[in-house]
């Protein structure tokens, strides 16, 4: 079955230090892949996605993902936190309909 | 581009009560989504609208969830009759295209039953 694992449920980084978001997902074909960032009390906002070409994913924030057919990976990186970066994250799967599978998600905490 | 416009923001409700919420898509979007999101299950997806008609139903938990699209601007979930295990955020997303564009979601709607 189709299935996307995110398997840090908390996170907690320090204002300034380097982030790495794990996201695995089991999938027969190379699916479209994305990666959410929700905001307490708001609704998912897009950071980036990869639908083909370049493996290395820019997104909005600094964030970038990187995916590896190899690992059945998509994990989103950001070299240097911000506080307001504190939020959950989400990864999610379109195997090419319009079921997205996503994530449990990811809760990233940021210390001052 | 206001993006997906979703009302109220938050619902308290008592149970029994009929609920109603609202979804405005991105203009030209052909297609609308429903999910619902709880700590226990996630984001799930309830139903899917294409061009207006519903594709799949098959997330509604029960009878007691009905949507509706009348036309490409505006879509309801109603909840009749609301129960406590009905309290989640109910989201809406649209898309331009199925399978080749992404979701854009709404703010979502956070809804209360006592």
């Amino acid at each position: 079955a189709q299935s996307v694992t995110q398997p840090d449920i908390h996170i907690t980084v320090s204002e300034g230090a380097s982030l790495e978001l794990r996201c695995n997902y089991s999938y027969g074909a190379t699916p479209y892949l994305f990666w959410y960032v929700q905001s307490p009390g708001q609704g998912l906002q897009l950071l980036l996605k990869y639908f083909s070409g370049d493996t290395l994913v820019q997104g909005i924030k600094g964030f970038e993902a990187e995916f590896k057919r190899s690992q059945s990976s998509f994990n989103l990186r950001k070299p240097s936190v911000h506080w307001s970066d504190a939020a959950e994250y989400f990864c999610a799967v379109d195997p090419g309909t319009y079921k997205y599978i996503f994530g449990t998600g990811t809760r990233l905490k940021v210390l001052a | 581009d206001a993006g997906v416009i979703q009302s109220p923001r938050h619902e308290v409700t008592e149970m029994g009560q009929e609920v109603t919420l609202r979804c405005k898509p991105i203009s030209g979007h052909n297609s609308l989504f429903w999910y619902r999101q709880t700590m226990m299950r996630g984001l799930e997806l309830l139903i899917y609208f294409n061009n207006n008609v519903p594709i799949d139903d098959s997330g509604m938990p029960e009878d007691r969830f009905s949507a509706k699209m009348p036309n490409a601007s505006f879509s309801t979930l109603k909840i009749q009759p609301s129960e406590p295990r009905d309290s989640a955020v109910y989201f809406c997303a649209s898309t331009l295209a199925v399978g080749t564009d992404t979701q854009y979601f709404g703010p979502g709607t956070r809804l209360t039953v006592l």
